[in-house]
């Protein structure tokens, strides 16, 4: 069993829809929580990070933490065709060393 | 800021070959990584450098790869010899320093081993 799971999609929506991506993870000592967006043949950037339990919210983007489930979700509202792109959750017990998971592409259509 | 630099953009080689990747990090960032990427395994980290000294190599597949970093702005990761299961795209990624998180992604480096 991986350490953090991602289904890999694709999931496709329409534009201004709400869109939720999650991961699980098996590592209890995990601690920062990342998601990042990679849109195609470019390298990952950083959108949401979050330390320890608890929700945190940044423009259309929300993310939330639930140690006690080892689940973590990002919430985009009002989803936009710019939108489109793979997400990658990462996370780590210290910050130097992220797990990441496997990806989910999102396709937003018009 | 020119981000984090990566060279070259595309490789092709033949099984057997020496292959070098080239990384010029984000100028005044401590920290240093290298990841390969792949369908099916996803993001891994290969090797991470803090002030151009190795701390983690744990996840460099074997003794066919090898990194350096012989100054702060510069570092290289090198296969040799390769093979067809090399092929991934590789990423250099750097980090300001320890009281940060956020890391800085290069475009990559797409390897073909043929």
């Amino acid at each position: 069993q991986k350490e953090v799971e991602q289904d890999p999609g694709p999931l496709s929506v329409p534009e201004g829809a709400i869109v939720s991506l999650n991961c699980t993870y098996s590592n209890s000592a995990f601690q920062y929580f990342m998601w990042y967006r990679q849109y195609s043949r470019k390298g990952p950037e950083l959108l949401m990070y979050t330390y320890s339990s608890g929700n945190k919210e940044d423009g259309r983007f929300t993310a939330q933490v639930d140690k006690s489930s080892k689940y973590i979700s990002l919430f985009i509202r009002d989803s936009q065709p710019s939108d489109s792109a793979t997400y990658l959750c990462a996370m780590s017990q210290y910050t130097d060393k992220l797990i990441f998971g496997t990806g989910t592409r999102l396709q937003v259509f018009p | 800021d020119a981000g984090v630099i990566q060279s070259p953009r595309h490789e092709v080689t033949e099984m057997g070959q020496e292959v070098t990747l080239r990384c010029k990090p984000i100028s005044g960032h401590d920290y240093l990584f290298w990841y390969r990427q792949t369908m099916m395994r996803g993001l891994e980290l290969l090797i991470y450098f803090n002030n151009n000294v190795p701390i983690d190599d744990s996840g460099m597949p074997e003794d066919r790869f090898s990194a350096k970093m012989p100054n702060a702005s510069f570092s290289t990761l090198k296969i040799q010899p390769s093979e067809p299961r090399d092929s991934a795209v590789y990423f250099c990624a750097s980090r300001m320093d320890a009281a940060t998180d956020t890391q800085y992604f290069g475009p990559g480096t797409r390897l073909t081993v043929l």
